[in-house]
């Protein structure tokens, strides 16, 4: 079945204790990309990767690392994690955002607690 | 530069009544839309997209979009309302210019509850 995972789904950590939030999809897709959601914001884009060993900042990068070294995986990492990063996070990949219809698969969500 | 305003933050209709969640959009270039679901504790699913065939684009589910170019919209409507469809509901916009872009706004969400 074609699936974007995410681990953990639910996760409660404190103030600076460094984590990673795994992501993996089984779709051959180059692009990759973490949101965060909170309420009355909607989705923000944390980073995205276009493809192997290439990545780049979206609108709210501070705080977070991101690597690709394997085309199905993403992981996000929180070096030192501080409560207002307390959020809800996707990960979601496409094909390629090059065609004009390309469209994005989500995984089900990491919910992150930071006290 | 881009931005989606969806109108509504929260939608609340009678089961078997019509359903309509409003979407404006601004974009330097020729947008592709897309409107996506979002069941609780469930993640985003896509609903219907725009790429600039048809500009009634049918989805899944029964819901359907048109855009407007007029009018800068591409709102969501279905017919008849189910329990099945309360979740929150996004908007997103996608400018294309032909090289590509992988910048994609989404909207704030519009929460949509069912009444029985």
């Amino acid at each position: 079945e074609a699936q974007v995972t995410q681990n953990p789904r639910y996760l409660i950590t404190v103030t600076g204790k460094k984590l990673t939030v795994t992501c993996s999809q089984n779709m051959n897709h180059e692009y990759m990309s973490w949101y965060r959601q909170d309420p009355g914001l909607g989705l923000r884009q944390i980073y995205y990767s276009m493809n192997v060993e290439v990545t780049d900042k979206g609108d709210v990068p501070e705080g977070y690392k991101v690597s690709r070294k394997e085309k199905r995986n993403f992981p996000l990492i929180l070096e030192s994690p501080s409560p207002n990063q307390t959020s809800l996070y996707f990960c979601a990949s496409s094909l390629s955002l090059v065609s004009r219809t390309g469209e994005l698969f989500f995984g089900e969500g990491s919910r992150l607690t930071v006290l | 530069a881009q931005s989606v305003t969806q109108l509504d933050s929260h939608v609340s209709v009678s089961e078997g009544t019509p359903v309509l969640l409003r979407c404006n959009y601004s974009s330097s270039y020729s947008p592709s839309l897309f409107w996506y679901v979002q069941h609780p504790n469930k993640g985003l699913q896509l609903l219907l997209k725009y790429t600039s065939a048809a500009t009634l684009v049918k989805g899944i589910n029964g819901f359907e979009a048109e855009f407007k170019k007029s009018e800068t919209s591409f709102h969501l409507t279905k017919p008849s309302a189910h329990m099945s469809d309360a979740a929150e509901y996004f908007c997103v916009v996608r400018p294309y210019s032909g090289a590509g872009s992988y910048q994609l706004t989404f909207g704030k969400g519009t929460k949509l509850s069912v009444i029985p």
